[in-house]
């Protein structure tokens, strides 16, 4: 699976937009981009994924580059329960005897701020 | 709560003494998940099930762990002989098998954190 670059942590004032960045230069054709979230104490928690096309839910939007190699997760309106560590993770679909499991780096540590 | 559960969610031990984690994973989902996180970083696979059957295991997972889902329904997760430096947090995740599981990713627990004192 390719690796992501994210900035270690970011600040948001509540009520405004977070856009989170992360770079996956080297992402191959297959390869889908997840965004997961933990908030502190908590396991993982989806968030969204796409391959090509922008996508959008309840919780955020995702938007990747033409390129595909580099894609912004959108929180619109951030709240303070927003305050996570978020991470961008690459991964091909399952293939043979593959397991679907998730590479975490680091992610991106935000702070929603009053 | 139709989540993934862990048990128990806090446990402190002494060095040298053996410890058991339970997951009981999403009922529809058959692929199960360990994975292992210390302060600061993001978590690391351990290993994985399908079903009863462990297909992958990390090289993070040494001879003292084992892994076992018996029945292809809960799993649990056992350290034998703890280190100080299996002070983490362990977490369990589940999905569905095929397509679906590519689509919804994987549904974690809320952890069981381990301190070995």
């Amino acid at each position: 699976d390719a690796k992501t670059t994210q900035p270690p942590s970011m600040d948001c004032a509540e009520g405004r937009a977070a856009n989170l960045p992360c770079n996956h230069s080297t992402i191959s054709g297959n390869e889908y981009v997840y965004w997961y979230r933990q908030i502190h104490s908590q396991g993982p928690q989806y968030i969204i994924h796409g391959l090509k096309n922008n996508e959008t839910n309840e919780m955020a939007s995702l938007i990747i580059t033409e390129d595909r190699k580099s894609s912004t997760l959108i929180l619109p309106h951030a709240t303070l329960r927003d305050t996570a560590v978020y991470y961008c993770i690459v991964r091909a679909p399952y293939s043979g005897a593959g397991s679907y499991q998730l590479t975490f780096g680091k992610g991106t540590k935000l702070s929603v701020i009053p | 709560d139709t989540g993934v559960s862990q048990d128990p969610r806090h446990k402190i031990t002494k060095r040298g003494q053996n410890v058991t984690f339970r997951c009981d994973p999403i009922s529809e989902h058959n692929r199960l998940y360990w994975y292992r996180q210390t302060l600061g970083q993001g978590p690391e696979f351990l290993t994985y099930f399908q079903n009863e059957a462990q297909l992958e295991k990390s090289r993070l997972l040494s001879d003292r762990f084992s892994a076992e889902r018996p029945k292809g329904s809960f799993s649990t997760l056992e350290i034998q002989r703890t280190e100080q430096g299996d002070s983490a947090m362990y977490l369990c995740a589940s999905s569905p098998s095929g397509d679906r599981g590519l689509l919804v990713g994987l549904f974690f627990g809320e952890g069981s954190r381990l301190t070995v004192l």
